[in-house]
């Protein structure tokens, strides 16, 4: 595998479920990214992670939970999501994470019934 | 807030012209992304433009940055069916945060 995988690349979801978005990039990079890409809305940062470390949280709800246990992994823990909750998900990653480039996986289609 | 605007946002154009899709932002950024996404799949870089006056062409596209006037241009000759997509300009870091900005993104169909 090469560049960003994302997995699964599809997700349908009851409010009550629980389930988890995952990430891996093979680009030796050292930082990650979750976005969200919901319909007439310009893409969303929701978090940034450098060197496995959380270095921004852009005002999300709680039940959207970031992992990342190395350098290459990036997770999304979903809990008690709502339907305006359904989006393309889409992680990223880039070399510094200081205006790098950013490259981007296939995403993840969520929705939430 | 910082604002980052695309213009059109809809596109529909023929094969064999040109056009060009615009991208102002409200606040002074290092460094401004274009990104291509076809439908169903996720975004490919373009080009990233890091100073005023700064032009980087790539086959039919061709983009410039103005930090003056806080606009970018994305131009397209000869459009080709290839090129339908959807371009989404970005701009950012900023101090004190890593966050890119994204615009709303250009839906360009290019018919034959």
């Amino acid at each position: 595998e090469t560049g960003v995988t994302q997995t699964p690349r599809h997700l349908v979801m009851g409010m009550t479920n629980k389930k988890s978005l995952k990430c891996e990039q093979h680009l030796g990079h050292n930082a990650m990214y979750w976005y969200k890409q919901s319909a007439k809305k310009p893409l969303e940062l929701m978090f940034v992670y450098s060197l496995e470390e959380r270095v921004e949280n852009n005002s999300v709800p709680s039940r959207f939970s970031p992992e990342c246990p190395n350098s290459s992994h990036l997770f999304l823990h979903l809990h008690t999501l709502q339907p305006e909750d359904s989006a393309l998900y889409l992680c990223a990653s880039s070399r510094t994470g200081r205006g790098d480039t950013q490259y981007f996986g296939p995403g993840t289609r969520l929705t939430v019934l | 807030e910082l604002k980052v605007e695309q213009n059109p946002l809809f596109l529909s154009m023929q094969e064999g012209k040109n056009y060009t899709i615009y991208c102002n932002y409200s606040t002074t950024s290092d460094r401004l992304y274009w990104y291509r996404q076809d439908p169903g799949k996720s975004l490919e870089s373009l080009f990233v433009l890091l100073s005023n006056g700064a032009v980087k062409q790539e086959g039919r596209l061709m983009a410039s940055l103005d930090t003056k006037a806080r606009l970018s241009t994305l131009h397209i000759t000869a459009a080709v069916h290839d090129l339908s997509a959807t371009y989404f300009c970005a701009v950012g870091p900023f101090w004190g945060s890593e966050k890119l900005v994204f615009g709303k993104g250009t839906k360009l169909t290019v018919n034959p």
